[in-house]
C-alpha cells in the first residue's frame, strides 16, 4: 500500500523568505512523486514529478524538490515566496503499473506582504 | 489545447436526490479519473478507467456511486441517493495512458452541496 504524510495543514511566511512545505511517503515499491498546487475554485495544477530520473526536481513557477530515498521525503522548496504562491499543495505518490494517484491532506500556503 | 471540462461547476440538492457530473477529458486521453475531495482533505480516486474499461472502482460506494464512459470519451458520475456525507468536490482528470508517472490532467470540479 501507498500513502503520503503532509504534517501541518497551514504553513505561513513573508514575501520574499524561503517556502519549504514537507511531504514524507510510504511505498514498498519504488514511487512516482508528484506535488499538484490548487488556486481556489479551481483544479489541480501539477507543479513537478519525480521518476527516478534526478533526484532533485525542478518545477514550475521557481519550485523544486528533493526525493531522498533514505528518509522517504520529498520536500518542495522555493527561495523566495511570492504573493501568487498562495495557494493549496498537495503531495501524491504513484507506484506500480497503475497510475493511481494517492494524495496527502494538504497544506495551505499564505505569504504575508 | 482545450483542458478537461466539467459541468455543472456547482450544485445544491437534498439529501435522498440524485445528481449527475459529466466530464469531458482532453482529447486523446485513454485514461479517465473521478475524485471526491472533501473540505480539508485531498483528492481520494473513486474510479479509474481505461477507454470504457473500468480499472479501479475499489473505493467506490456502489450501492449509491456508478459512473460510467461508454464510448471511452465522456463520462458521468451518479449519486442516487445523496446523502450528506456526500457534500464535496469531484474532480475530475484525465492522463494519456496508464502507466505510473504520467501527469494527470484534471478539470475545475464540481462543488456538491447536499441540504
Amino acid at each position: 500500500a501507498q500513502s503520503v504524510t503532509q504534517l501541518g495543514s497551514h504553513v505561513s511566511v513573508s514575501e520574499g523568505a524561503l517556502v519549504l512545505l514537507r511531504c514524507n511517503y510510504s511505498s514498498s515499491v519504488p514511487p512516482y512523486l508528484f506535488w499538484y498546487v490548487q488556486y481556489p475554485n479551481q483544479g489541480l495544477q501539477l507543479l513537478l514529478k519525480y521518476t527516478s530520473a534526478a533526484t532533485l526536481v525542478k518545477g514550475i513557477n521557481g519550485f523544486e524538490a528533493e526525493f531522498k530515498k533514505s528518509e522517504t521525503s520529498f520536500h518542495l522548496t522555493k527561495p523566495s515566496a511570492h504573493m501568487s504562491d498562495a495557494a493549496e499543495y498537495f503531495c501524491a505518490v504513484s507506484t506500480g503499473a497503475n497510475s493511481k494517484l494517492t494524495f496527502g491532506k494538504g497544506i495551505t500556503l499564505s505569504v504575508r506582504p | 489545447e482545450a483542458g478537461v471540462a466539467q459541468s455543472p461547476r456547482y450544485k445544491i440538492i437534498e439529501k435522498r436526490q440524485s445528481v449527475a457530473f459529466w466530464c469531458n477529458p482532453i482529447s486523446g486521453h485513454a485514461t479517465l479519473y473521478w475524485y471526491q475531495q472533501i473540505l480539508g482533505q485531498g483528492p481520494k480516486l473513486l474510479i479509474q478507467f481505461q477507454n470504457n474499461g473500468v480499472v479501479d472502482d475499489s473505493q467506490l460506494p456502489k450501492d449509491r456511486f456508478s459512473a460510467e464512459r461508454l464510448k471511452g470519451v465522456d463520462s458521468t458520475l451518479k449519486i442516487q441517493p445523496a446523502k450528506l456525507e456526500d457534500s464535496a468536490v469531484y474532480l475530475c482528470a484525465s492522463s494519456l495512458e496508464l502507466t505510473s508517472g504520467n501527469e494527470q490532467f484534471f478539470g475545475p470540479g464540481t462543488r456538491l452541496t447536499v441540504l
